[in-house]
């Protein structure tokens, strides 16, 4: 079973700045790769699908990068409002195992 | 435009099956060859995958949890379910059902998409006596 881990864990970041979070799958996963941000009491949202296709209505500052087993989201210009938690999931394969989060807050 | 709704009890009691239920609205749940999830969430924790139904009843699980979850579709009420046997704490979650992008193509041919497009608005489920 491939194993999806995410670096770093938890990261706090100043309002402009440029912020990115990696991914890691254990074997290769090809493309099949998307990103989720989850604000604290809502609902996850897609925001990359296929590992670099920004899903529609999502702010252009986001956008992501990688194949077979290390990826990237990066926000180009940090907001108040990118405050969350944001997850990779692997869907190459069943079972779709999310990555375990990665933190992100405002300094 | 597509919305999804769980519902179910709100509190299970130990060893007991939990049982959830996605409405489907705005489409028919058999259009366009969709997969519809089960994701949850327990609180300080992170999403976990629960498994996946299709329309012809084909359905894939989270390994973990397989010997305990059965995955259903009702075409004719446009919903799917959840049972999650032999409950404990450890289940304490708010649960998501979500459906996944679909099929897409390309020059070299079509292919399926499983992101999670659209999700409900989740549901608390507590597991105590």
């Amino acid at each position: 079973e491939i194993q999806m881990t995410q670096s770093p864990s938890s990261l706090s970041a100043s309002v402009g700045d440029r912020v990115t979070i990696s991914c890691r799958a254990s074997q290769g996963i090809s493309n099949y790769l998307a990103w989720y941000q989850q604000k604290p009491g809502k609902v996850p949202k897609l925001l990359i699908y296929l590992a670099s296709t920004l899903q529609s209505g999502v702010p252009s500052r986001f956008s992501a990068s990688g194949s077979g087993t290390d990826f990237t989201l990066t926000i180009s210009s940090l907001q108040t409002e990118d405050v969350a938690t944001y997850y990779c999931q692997k869907y190459d394969s069943a079972p779709f195992t999310f990555g375990p989060g990665t933190n992100v807050d405002i300094k | 435009q597509v919305q999804l709704r769980e519902s179910g009890p709100g509190l299970v009691k130990p060893s007991q099956t939990l049982s959830l239920t996605c409405t489907v609205s705005g489409d028919a749940i058999t259009r366009n060859s969709h997969y519809w999830s089960w994701i949850r969430k327990p609180a300080g924790k992170g999403l976990e995958w629960i498994g996946r139904v299709y329309t012809s009843g084909n359905s894939n699980y989270n390994p973990s949890l397989k010997s305990r979850v059965t995955m259903s579709i009702d075409t004719s009420r446009n919903q799917f379910s959840l049972k999650l046997s032999s409950v404990t704490a450890s289940d304490t979650a708010v649960y998501f059902c979500a459906r996944d992008r679909g099929p897409y193509c390309t020059p070299t041919g079509c292919h399926a998409d499983d992101a999670l497009d659209v999700w409900g608005q989740g549901t608390t489920v507590i597991v105590s006596s």
